[in-house]
């Protein structure tokens, strides 16, 4: 089975701060996802990386940046989180064939 | 440019009844749609998924969608509901080109009353 771990399940930070969610992959998979889920909007892509050092944004990537120096980990990054930056964060993996992704846990962001 | 739109943000039926959870898409290359479900305080999981093999797709825990061109519809059914089915429901859509990018509809919370 693939294992997506994600770093913190929650998360509390304050206006201002830099805040770097970290996605773990266990299968050796190029193609790694970040999204946002939030109430009456379904999941909406950040960014996404097609390897190492690869990297295109999403739908919705202002605010946001992210860095793949192992293929494994895929980090989100909010340079100053702001508090319409409190949401879910999801990271996803998919299969070589790209037909099925494969999703961490999530961490519940707050940003006070 | 593709999308997903999911009718209904809240569906609720008692236990034993037809779970039917609608979605319909556009794209403009041909599909692949899936499901993913998912639980309070958990990742989304793959229930099912159409890539162009079957039009009607059988996926985990009884459910089952069928795939429909002409309606450019993806609806998810499940004949008898089950308490354990309360969850939130995603519908999604990729181009087969496309690299594996998701573009989710907004997602339809199930309740089951028993």
């Amino acid at each position: 089975d693939v294992k997506v771990t994600q770093s913190s399940r929650y998360l509390v930070k304050r206006t201002g701060e830099k805040v770097f969610l970290e996605c773990v992959q266990d299968m050796d998979h190029e193609n790694m996802f970040w999204y946002r889920q939030d109430p009456g909007l379904g999941l909406r892509l950040i960014y996404f990386s097609y390897d190492v050092k690869m990297k295109e944004k999403g739908d919705i990537p202002e605010g946001y940046s992210v860095s793949r120096e192992k293929k494994e980990r895929f980090s989100l990054i909010l340079e100053s989180a702001s508090t319409n930056q409190t949401s879910m964060y999801l990271c996803a993996t998919n299969s070589p064939s790209g037909e099925t992704q494969y999703f961490g846990p999530g961490t519940r962001l707050l940003v006070l | 440019a593709q999308s997903v739109t999911q009718l209904g943000s809240h569906v609720s039926v008692s236990e034993g009844a037809l779970v039917l959870l609608r979605c319909n898409y556009s794209s403009s290359v041909p599909p692949y749609l899936f499901w993913y479900v998912q639980y309070p305080n958990q990742g989304l999981q793959l229930l099912l998924k159409y890539t162009s093999a079957a039009t009607l797709v059988k996926g985990i825990n009884g459910f089952e969608a069928e795939f429909k061109k002409s309606e450019t519809s993806f609806h998810l059914t499940k004949p008898s509901a089950h308490m354990s089915d309360a969850a939130e429901y995603f519908c999604a859509v990729s181009g087969s080109n496309q690299g594996g990018k998701l573009i989710f509809g907004q997602g339809t919370e199930l309740s089951v009353k028993p």
